[in-house]
C-alpha cells in the first residue's frame, strides 16, 4: 500500500533557487496538508487543502505555494528559497480534519537551504 | 493558532519502568485528540483518536485517556522496552477549523 508519498527524500537549494516537493496520496482522501519540522518546534501547518481546487494557509506560510488539481496531488512550490526554509517537510492526508480520522502522513523530505 | 503542550519534553527511562506523558489542549470547541508515535527517520504513526470526554484506548502496553472538560490528556506505557524509543506526539482538532495542532512532543528513551 502506498499510502502518502512524497519526493524528493533529501535536497540541497542554493538562496534565491526554486523548487517543488511533490506530494501523492492514493488513499482518495479529501483533506491534504504540507507541515515543518523545526527542532524543538513541533510541526507547524504551511497549507491545507480540503478538496481539489481549494487551498488554504497555515500558521508559516509565507514563502510557500501550493495547488491542488486533483485529489491525489497537493505539491509545495518553495520560491526564492531562503536559509530559513531549511527543515523537514511532511506532507500528509486525512479524509476530514478535526474529526476522528486519522492522519496519515509521507516520509518526510530533508530540504536544506545553503 | 491554538496552544497544545506537552510534557515533558524528554524522558529518559530504564527497561521495564512504567512511564507517563501529557498533552494539554484548550478546552473549548474541542472535537478530537491524536496520539501518534514517531521514531527517527520516519513517519509519524497514529496510536490513538480519541473523540468523546473520558475516552480511555489501549494498544499492547501502551494506553491513553482523555478529560476534555479540563483539556488534558495522559499517555501511559507500562514495562517500557528500548522499542518504545521514539517521540510521542498529540495533535488537537477544534471544531472550529479545518487543522490539527501538534505538541512539540515527547522525546522517549528506554535504557536497556
Amino acid at each position: 500500500n502506498a499510502g502518502v508519498t512524497q519526493t524528493p527524500k533529501f535536497r540541497i537549494l542554493k538562496i534565491g533557487q526554486s523548487m517543488t516537493l511533490q506530494c501523492t496520496q492514493d488513499m482518495n482522501h479529501n483533506y491534504m496538508y504540507w507541515y515543518r519540522q523545526d527542532p524543538g518546534m513541533g510541526l507547524k501547518l504551511i497549507y491545507y487543502s480540503v478538496g481539489a481546487g481549494i487551498t488554504d494557509k497555515g500558521e508559516v506560510p509565507n514563502g510557500y505555494n501550493v495547488s491542488r488539481s486533483t485529489t491525489e496531488d497537493f505539491p509545495l512550490r518553495l520560491e526564492l528559497a531562503a536559509p530559513s526554509q531549511t527543515s523537514v517537510y511532511f506532507c500528509a492526508s486525512s479524509y476530514r480534519a478535526g474529526s476522528g480520522n486519522t492522519i496519515y502522513f509521507g516520509e518526510g523530505s530533508w530540504l536544506t537551504v545553503v | 493558532i491554538l496552544n497544545v503542550e506537552q510534557s515533558p519534553q524528554s524522558l529518559h527511562v530504564q527497561e521495564g519502568d512504567s512511564t507517563n506523558f501529557t498533552c494539554s489542549f484548550p478546552s473549548s470547541n474541542f472535537y478530537a485528540l491524536h496520539w501518534y508515535r514517531w521514531e527517527t527517520a520516519k513517519s509519524p504513526e497514529a496510536l490513538f483518536v480519541m473523540t468523546l470526554n473520558g475516552d480511555e484506548k489501549k494498544k499492547g502496553r501502551i494506553s491513553a485517556t482523555l478529560n476534555t472538560k479540563e483539556g488534558y490528556s495522559y499517555l501511559y506505557i507500562k514495562g517500557s522496552q528500548p522499542e518504545d524509543s521514539a517521540t510521542y506526539l498529540c495533535a488537537f482538532g477544534s471544531n472550529t477549523g479545518n487543522q490539527f495542532y501538534f505538541g512539540t512532543g515527547t522525546s522517549l528513551t528506554v535504557i536497556p
